[in-house]
């Protein structure tokens, strides 16, 4: 399976400042996606991350909020914007390789804290 | 109401059989995955099963399925302290998405 690398593992920030994540995959995948997981809680689906195009957000979140880029298929950036410690979660990214049939994995996260 | 529901908690002695139950509601899903996560980790796939399969066995893992119920299943044998975690369930919607459930914690007891 794909190798996927996330940066930084985990920051602490000031509220009213913004933060980019990166995800970087070993190989070529067909999706990409960043999900959020707040505290204790489960996972949820921020955006559908296209390449070269815009990302597709879910109900809840928005461009301004959360700009997601992919440049290329083994690359993409999450900025978390104006902080607050609302924010204070962990963002993980995944993928889907190439194929059919393909699983999703998951990148090892991003444990954002705001102060 | 959510889409996957899972029991929050189960705790197993160590060496007995562990069972993580899940339902789903959609019927058109095309693959279910059972997902764990440890303290301080990201989401590690552990196995998963295509919706016309109802059984599959991968080492300690089982995961049984019954697609007229939306039930999923997963049995770990023979279960160690290092299985100790949180167990996700989840179905594959549309576009790849998938839909999770809360997460089921495993606590294994000596």
């Amino acid at each position: 399976s794909a190798v996927i690398s996330q940066k930084p593992s985990r920051d602490i920030c000031q509220r009213g400042t913004s933060l980019t994540i990166q995800c970087q995959v070993d190989s070529q995948v067909t999706m990409m996606f960043w999900y959020r997981q707040q505290p204790g809680q489960s996972l949820t689906l921020i955006a559908t991350a296209n390449q070269g195009s815009e990302a597709t957000y879910e109900s809840g979140f928005v461009i301004d909020k959360f700009p997601i880029s992919r440049p290329n298929l083994t690359f993409s950036t999450l900025t978390v914007s104006n902080m607050s410690p609302e924010d204070s979660s962990i963002y993980l990214c995944s993928v889907v390789g190439q194929g059919a049939g393909q699983p999703q994995h998951f990148g090892d996260g991003t444990r954002l804290s705001i102060l | 109401g959510e889409d996957v529901e899972q029991s929050l908690f189960l705790s197993v002695r160590e060496g007995d059989s562990s069972v993580i139950n899940c339902t789903y509601t959609d019927s058109s899903s095309t693959y279910l995955y059972w997902y764990k996560q440890e303290p301080g980790a990201g989401l590690q796939l552990l196995t998963y099963i295509f919706s016309n399969m109802d059984m599959k066995q991968d080492q300690r893992l089982t995961v049984l399925l019954n697609k007229k119920d939306k039930h999923l299943s997963l049995r770990i044998a023979d279960t160690q302290t290092g299985d100790s975690a949180i167990y996700f369930c989840a179905e594959k919607k549309a576009d790849y998405k998938l839909s999770f459930g809360a997460g089921t914690t495993v606590t294994v007891r000596a």
